[in-house]
């Protein structure tokens, strides 16, 4: 298995602009995690899906994200408009079926925002 | 309030010395507790997952502790290697599946 796919890997665009990370769970996994990462607040849950529905958005900053997940094998995380402070890693993790058998993160997309 | 609290908050230690780093929780229901290594540029890796009533759990030259009752784990390492250096994060999930991330301890081997 390749493990979980996220792309791209890197991202500069300028503030205003709609911004879409892609992720790619690992076949089998009924849980899907997106994660933002910064030095100041560590690891935050953005939103998590369990069978391709939301489960749980608490943790989207606001209306300018969204995230879908139109299939089992593929999700979305999208930021429209972009701005300075999205910058960021997003990481995207996906889980078997029980969260306690651990989680499997992908690479990060590094998004900045100029 | 569910918290993950991790000390020190960085570490520098020469290659081949021992080290511990400190995870401190207050979760309510606890479910389990996870360590994780994660390298410049990459993704967390899980290293070892303990639940309620376990009080070691070792992988390789990582040993992880909890202790239950004051709400502590610890992570030592081994006679560290230069490939140890990361940051570890340490990852509480609550009955309801809420998970609670610690900010990590950003671990420095110098040779």
């Amino acid at each position: 298995d390749a493990g979980v796919i996220q792309s791209p890997r890197h991202e500069v665009t300028e503030m205003g602009q709609e911004v879409t990370l892609r992720c790619k769970p690992i076949s089998g996994h009924d849980y899907l995690f997106w994660y933002r990462q910064t030095m100041m607040r560590g690891l935050e849950l953005l939103i998590y899906f369990n069978n391709n529905v939301p489960i749980d958005d608490s943790g989207m900053p606001e209306d300018r994200f969204s995230a879908k997940m139109p299939n089992a094998s593929f999700s979305t995380l999208k930021i429209q408009p972009s701005e300075p402070r999205d910058s960021a890693v997003y990481f995207c993790a996906s889980s078997p079926r029980h969260t306690s058998k651990g989680y499997t993160f992908g690479s990060g997309t590094r998004l900045t925002v100029v | 309030k569910n918290q993950v609290e991790q000390s020190p908050q960085s570490l520098i230690i020469l290659e081949g010395k021992n080290c511990t780093l400190q995870c401190n929780y207050t979760v309510s229901p606890f479910s389990n507790l996870r360590w994780y290594k994660q390298d410049t540029g990459r993704g967390p890796v899980s290293l070892t997952i303990m639940t309620f009533s376990e009080n070691t759990k070792s992988n390789g030259r990582y040993t992880a502790t909890l202790d239950a009752d004051t709400k502590q784990s610890s992570l030592h390492i081994t006679a560290s290697q230069l490939s140890d250096s990361a940051s570890y994060i340490c990852v509480v999930s609550a009955g309801d599946d809420k998970i609670i991330f610690g900010k990590g301890t950003r671990l420095h081997i110098l040779p």
